[in-house]
């Protein structure tokens, strides 16, 4: 079975521009979640979707954006890139929010942006 | 709220010895507690988890942990370190219901032929 994936691997962008990546949870995965990993620290929770609707939103602002579509596969939105945004921003499928004793997260390999 | 503490961002072993990398958490509510393992370049692999069920966890790779309420801890060991175990392992914290993940900020491991 595929695992979750995420496109593209890996870009570059230039202060002020807008970028878009996207994910493909794990088929019958219904929940996406979004992190961002910056280079030497661990993953830091940027947004949680489950049935196409927000259910959660860490501590970024609002030039960060996310949507989920009917298949449940999501996209991130960063408005006004800053160079402070380049990092690792991961995407990490799962059942359901919280899914009894089988909560578990499933990552995809990331993207890798880097601003310049 | 959650959060955790990983003790050393650095950890270097030799081959056949033992791996342990230590973890304290802090949370408002009992814990779920995941390790996972970051390969170079590649995105995260959960080694293990802790759900409220036995305290002694084991994991894929050889790789077990054990919660303990009493000293808020949940740290990972390996009886034997492979040089496949090099990488870098996260420790991470989350509530019952409806909270991400918490993550520490990682500890490299490093294994000396």
């Amino acid at each position: 079975d595929a695992g979750v994936t995420q496109s593209p691997t890996h870009l570059i962008k230039t202060r002020g521009q807008q970028v878009t990546l996207r994910c493909s949870p794990i088929s019958g995965h219904k929940s996406v979640s979004w992190y961002q990993q910056v280079l030497g620290q661990g993953p830091q929770f940027i947004f949680q979707y489950y049935e196409k609707e927000e259910r959660g939103r860490g501590n970024f602002p609002d030039r960060f954006s996310a949507r989920q579509f009917p298949n449940y596969s999501s996209e991130l939105n960063v408005n006004a890139l800053l160079l402070g945004d380049s990092a690792l921003y991961l995407c990490a499928s799962s059942l359901a929010p919280h899914a009894g004793l089988t909560y578990e997260q499933y990552f995809g390999p990331g993207t890798r942006l880097t601003v310049t | 709220a959650q959060s955790v503490t990983q003790l050393g961002s650095h950890v270097s072993v030799s081959e056949g010895a033992l791996v342990l990398l230590r973890c304290n958490y802090s949370s408002s509510v009992p814990p779920y507690l995941f390790w996972y393992v970051q390969y170079p370049n590649q995105g995260l692999q959960l080694l293990l988890k802790y759900t409220s069920a036995a305290t002694l966890v084991k994991g894929i790779n050889g790789f077990e942990a054990e919660f303990k309420k009493s000293e808020t801890s949940f740290h990972l060991t390996k009886p034997s370190a492979h040089m496949s175990d090099a990488a870098e392992y996260f420790c991470a914290v989350s509530g019952r219901v409806d909270t991400p993940l918490v993550f520490g900020k990682g500890t490299r491991l490093s294994v000396i032929a």
